[in-house]
């Protein structure tokens, strides 16, 4: 059973700084490995796809990256805004999603 | 504008009573899921279906059911049975089962059961 973690469970850091957030998953036989946005009692907001033949994926400030033999993949959202205060969530696709509990984010203005 | 709503947003009930989650999506995604959301936790998987008329239980089904009648519409009931039902729940859909495709979700409906 595919068993998905997210590290740290919180972090706070000053607007401007740069975000690096982690996650790792037990099975490597993945198809993608997807990162969404949720804000407090919302829905979940897709962020960034990355295939399993990827090694990373780009979308503005966000970049994230993957690393299958090693089971790790990282979000990195740079010069972070207060708008980015949300929790991020990966989820591994092995032709379901498994979801890490996430890491909630707060960016001091 | 196309995408997935779930209605409502908030639900009340007495224990013992059912309840029915809506969700609906004008995506044309043929298949659909419905997650469980706790504090601190990831989300877990209760139902999903791929086609119309079918569907497969998830890693906690026990307590719930669904049924897939039409594309766009997969409801959701909790039942009596499910021990801790208050949470959030979260529908998906996406284009197809496993693979390349994208989920996206829609709002969610938080369940109170008192």
């Amino acid at each position: 059973k595919q068993e998905v973690t997210q590290i740290p469970a919180a972090l706070s850091v000053p607007e401007g700084e740069n975000l690096v957030l982690n996650c790792s998953f037990t099975d490597s036989a993945i198809y993608n490995l997807q990162w969404f946005r949720q804000d407090p009692g919302k829905g979940l907001t897709s962020l960034l796809l990355i295939q399993s033949s990827q090694r990373e994926q780009t979308s503005g400030r966000l970049n994230a990256s993957l690393d299958k033999s090693s089971g790790r993949s990282t979000l990195y959202i740079a010069a972070s805004q207060p708008g980015d205060s949300a929790t991020y969530l990966c989820a591994s696709n092995d032709y379901k999603l498994s979801f890490g509990a996430g890491t909630t984010v707060t960016v001091r203005a | 504008d196309g995408g997935i709503t779930q209605s409502p947003k908030y639900l009340f009930r007495k224990e013992g009573q059912n309840v029915t989650l809506s969700c609906e999506q004008n995506l044309n995604h043929d298949a659909m899921y419905w997650y469980r959301q706790d504090p601190g936790q990831g989300l877990r998987l209760i139902y999903y279906s791929q086609i119309v008329n079918d569907f497969q239980k998830g890693d906690i089904a026990e307590g719930y059911s669904v049924s897939r009648e039409k594309k766009e519409s997969f409801p959701l009931t909790v039942t009596s049975a499910q021990k801790n039902p208050t949470a959030f729940y979260l529908c998906a859909s996406s284009n197809g089962l496993a693979g390349t495709y994208e989920q996206y979700f829609g709002p969610g409906t938080r369940l109170t059961v008192t």
